[in-house]
């Protein structure tokens, strides 16, 4: 019979467009929060990081918001590239050594 | 730059038989992560270890899985006996995480495929 998968929110850009990739994450207590990018076959791969007493941090070419208000994450990524396409996951540590991963977006970038 | 190294890349086995995987941590981590991957339940921590010790095995699905860290270099993570739903890519992270520290970006490996027929 068919299975029923994980099936992955799906964004799809223009090269040289913007990306924004939103993720909701679950507990209040958590104090720190990471993006990953997972390309096929490969393991996930750190692209940027923020703390729970920001909520702006910028990298290059990417930039991560955070509310805690609505405990709402966003990836932005500028002038979006082919190599951008990927599943994105956020990830937030929910204390000790825990990291605990979202379900992931899956970005296509259309030449 | 060697990075996080496990094998196999890929294990094709029989139901009812032993799996190990392993995994060789990057030189300097003193943490290292065992994650499994599947398109039903994404990407799941079963276990992590600091200065090898196992903190939390809370996501260890059940008594068939066992991990072990012997030392600073090493990490196996064994199913015994294997079953079906088992299939899915294993990954190994190692991180640096300073005393009193919870931050830290998590280096992961390339993963294990396992399929159980």
């Amino acid at each position: 019979g068919e299975s029923v998968g994980l099936h992955l929110p799906t964004l799809s850009v223009q090269e040289g467009d913007n990306s924004i990739i939103n993720c909701a994450y679950s507990n209040s207590a958590s104090d720190y929060f990471i993006w990953y990018k997972q390309e096929s076959g490969k393991g996930p791969q750190f692209i940027i990081d923020i703390r729970s007493n920001m909520d702006k941090r910028q990298g290059q070419r990417v930039t991560v918001l955070l509310n805690k208000t609505v405990k709402h994450l966003s990836l932005q990524i500028a002038a979006t590239q082919p190599g951008d396409s990927a599943v994105y996951f956020c990830a937030e540590n929910t204390g000790g050594f825990k990291t605990i991963f979202g379900a992931g977006t899956r970005l296509f970038v259309k030449a | 730059d060697a990075g996080v190294i496990q094998s196999p890349r890929h294990e094709v086995t029989e139901m009812g038989q032993e799996v190990t995987l392993r995994c060789k941590p990057i030189s300097g981590h003193n943490s290292l992560f065992w994650y499994r991957q599947t398109m039903m339940r994404g990407l799941e921590l079963l276990i992590y270890f600091n200065n090898n010790v196992p903190i939390d095995d809370s996501g260890m699905p059940e008594d068939r899985f066992s991990a072990k860290m012997p030392n600073a270099s090493f990490s196996t993570l064994k199913i015994q006996p294997s079953e079906p739903r088992d299939s899915a890519v294993y990954f190994c992270a190692s991180s640096f995480l300073a005393r009193g520290s919870n931050t830290g970006e998590l280096f992961f490996g390339e993963g294990s495929r396992l399929t159980v027929l």
